[in-house]
């Protein structure tokens, strides 16, 4: 059982330059997100989506996409990457409808723009 | 908006020590409350939650208690292990939002 599945795990990007991270789960959950990480700043939320074709705005959307096809993918999308997306993103699931659902996180993807 | 602050760090102690992790939170509802735990490396793993005020959620030694009147949700541990060596985050649940701390984190020292 793989759980929550992020690639590719590390990506160095030039200013200006797109780039589609990539997050598949194999829980059949209903919610997806995606995070990102910054020191002495916790967690961010970027976008979430609760279903297929249903996306929504977290805490920080600008400069990111989202689309969600499928129950099993939710990939990110930076259309024209910039040095403050420097970061680490998560990706993270639970099932919806339950109001104390737990999130499960993949292993995180590293991306350095210089 | 709601949020989480959590003491910063690091917290270095050395093995058996007592640990505390302060955590308060402003939050417009009742929220739900969690502590995560991030091992190097690696990403975030539930530790324990609470859903109410005073629950009290407990695990591998771990505990915080859901305190309303304080709006706090302080973890514990009474002799922390190297093993434990990790970042902490605390984060309330309100609706479809999950809102985390900044992290803290612990070092131990055998």
């Amino acid at each position: 059982n793989a759980g929550v599945t992020q690639t590719p795990k590390f990506q160095v990007l030039k200013t200006g330059q797109s780039m589609t991270l990539q997050c598949a789960q194999d829980m059949n959950h209903e919610y997806m997100s995606w995070y990102r990480q910054d020191p002495g700043m916790g967690l961010r939320l970027i976008h979430y989506s609760v279903g297929a074709g249903i996306t929504d705005q977290g805490e920080v959307p600008n400069g990111y996409n989202v689309s969600r096809s499928t129950t099993e993918d939710f990939p990110l999308r930076l259309l024209s990457a910039a040095p403050s997306q420097t970061s680490v993103y998560f990706c993270a699931t639970r099932r919806q409808g339950i109001t104390t659902g737990e999130l499960f996180f993949g292993e995180g993807s590293r991306l350095t723009v210089l | 908006g709601d949020s989480v602050t959590q003491m910063e760090g690091p917290v270095t102690l050395s093995e058996e020590a007592f640990l505390t992790i302060n955590c308060t939170y402003t939050a417009t509802g009742y929220p739900s409350l969690f502590w995560y735990v991030q091992y190097p490396g690696e990403g975030l793993q539930l530790l324990l939650k609470a859903t109410k005020a005073d629950d009290k959620g407990s695990n591998k030694g771990f505990e915080a208690t859901y305190r309303k009147e304080t709006t706090s949700f302080h973890l514990e541990k009474g002799s922390v292990q190297v093993s434990d060596s990790a970042v902490y985050f605390c984060a309330l649940k309100y609706g479809n939002m999950l809102t985390f701390g900044g992290g803290t984190r612990l070092m131990v020292k055998p």
